[in-house]
């Protein structure tokens, strides 16, 4: 069955600090990985693609890493902001033709001052 | 270049009743995708459409949800006969023409029902 599973579940931590979201998955056959920030009340905005072959992407504070033998991601956030408050969602797409996509439940972030 | 519209941003039916949601993608994009996001819960994919095909409809109900992408006009998520358990945020997303996978989809606001 394919899954995506996410760690930890929530997550608080202060302003200014870095922390890491972790994605486990068993999608297969795997075409690519993506990393989203929701807001809450709002639709998911993307942050980082990665196929196969890419092990790390980053977007300015945001780093994502895919080990694709082991088949884990993670996103490390740097030097937190209140605005990172957010649910992250890791999602993995099938390698076919049409999709869908498979949505990690997310981890929900709090930053706080 | 406008983003994915839905409207509306939020809707209340009675059980029972229709709820119609409509998704314009962006500019440019011929493909759409329905999600649906129950409170605490993950987005779960509903169905991919295609310019007046529908191409995968694999996670919609087969009864009482309905979806079309007309020639002219918005997507149209549909869902008769309204049922508390229909309670959810619904998102759509646009991609350009291509090899669906491989694009960036791009979400809307979502529309959030509430059945009563």
């Amino acid at each position: 069955k394919n899954q995506v599973e996410q760690s930890p579940q929530s997550l608080i931590i202060l302003e200014g600090k870095n922390c890491t979201l972790q994605c486990n998955y068993t999608v297969s056959p795997f075409s690519n990985l993506r990393w989203y920030k929701q807001d809450t009340g709002r639709g998911p905005v993307s942050l980082t693609i990665m196929t196969f072959s890419e092990n790390t992407k980053s977007n300015g504070r945001y780093t994502a890493t895919l080990d694709a033998d082991t088949k884990q991601s993670s996103l490390h956030i740097t030097a937190s902001q209140l605005s990172d408050s957010a649910s992250y969602i890791c999602v993995v797409t099938l390698n076919s033709g049409n999709t869908p996509l498979v949505f990690g439940k997310g981890t929900r972030l709090s930053v706080i001052a | 270049n406008a983003g994915v519209m839905q409207n509306p941003r939020h809707l209340v039916r009675r059980r029972g009743q229709e709820a119609r949601l409509r998704c314009s993608p962006m500019k440019g994009h011929s493909h759409v995708y329905w999600y649906r996001q129950l409170p605490e819960e993950g987005l779960k994919f509903m169905v991919y459409l295609q310019k007046e095909n529908i191409i995968d409809e694999s996670g919609m109900p087969k009864e009482r949800f309905s979806a079309e992408f007309p020639k002219e006009g918005p997507s149209i998520l549909r869902i008769q006969q309204v049922v508390r358990g229909d309670s959810a945020a619904y998102f759509c997303a646009s991609s350009p023409p291509g090899l669906a996978g491989s694009y960036e989809q791009y979400f809307g606001p979502g529309t959030r029902l509430t059945v009563t």
